[in-house]
């Protein structure tokens, strides 16, 4: 079935750049997408890749794309201590309305 | 109008009491979601309406009914809830089955 991977954690140093991998299966995936989470708040939407596309650029934002890996990664430049939440990758595909997330990577980000 | 809005955004609820939460969205969007979420958990689905009817429940109990009154309400009716669904409860609503979710900010129940 469809799984989306992530590592649970990272820890930065502010002005540093993070990189947040993923991995997912399901080669039907038809747009892969970074929601941000900050403590006791619901889901923000960052950013979002066509999976025909090998790379989006978003402000401090960049997300690259592998498609023959199953791989894609987002690029926070710059990192803040306000960038410090939960980062969930997800993907859908059209196939019945569902949303696929990874278990997210907590980040950190140290002054 | 480019919001989900949910409602109550805090719920505290008996054992035996039946509540109801609601989720409302203006953007024309044809498929809205329930999802549960568990705290440093990702959200887990619930259900999808697709064009008001119900196109997944996944296995949930059946203390959690939804609805769909029309193409931008969508209720969860819960009734006889154990303190383990205790969660943070997130609406989302899609244009199509598989692009530009938005979802609102959610209702954290707990059960005491």
């Amino acid at each position: 079935g469809e799984d989306v991977e992530q590592s649970l954690f990272l820890s930065v140093r502010e002005g540093d750049s993070s990189v947040i991998n993923c991995t997912y299966t399901d080669s039907s995936s038809t747009y892969l997408y970074w929601y941000k989470q900050e403590p006791g708040a619901g889901l923000q939407l960052l950013t979002y890749i066509f999976s025909n596309m090998d790379m989006k650029q978003d402000q401090r934002l960049t997300v690259l794309l592998n498609k023959k890996d199953k791989h894609l990664s987002l690029r926070i430049a710059d990192t803040q201590t306000g960038d410090s939440a939960i980062y969930f990758c997800a993907e859908s595909s059209h196939q019945g309305g569902k949303l696929i997330f990874g278990q997210g990577t907590e980040l950190s980000v140290k002054p | 109008d480019t919001e989900v809005t949910q409602t109550p955004k805090h719920l505290v609820m008996g054992m035996t009491n039946k509540k109801s939460l609601k989720c409302e969205q203006h953007m024309g969007h044809r498929a809205m979601y329930w999802y549960k979420q568990k705290a440093k958990k990702p959200p887990e689905l619930m259900f999808v309406y697709s064009y008001e009817k119900l196109s997944i429940n996944e296995s949930v109990p059946s203390r959690f009914s939804p609805e769909c009154p029309n193409s931008s309400l969508l209720n969860l009716h819960l009734h006889a809830l154990q303190p383990e669904d205790s969660a943070l409860y997130l609406c989302a609503s899609s244009q199509d089955d598989s692009y530009g979710y938005t979802f609102g900010s959610g209702t954290r129940l707990t059960v005491v």
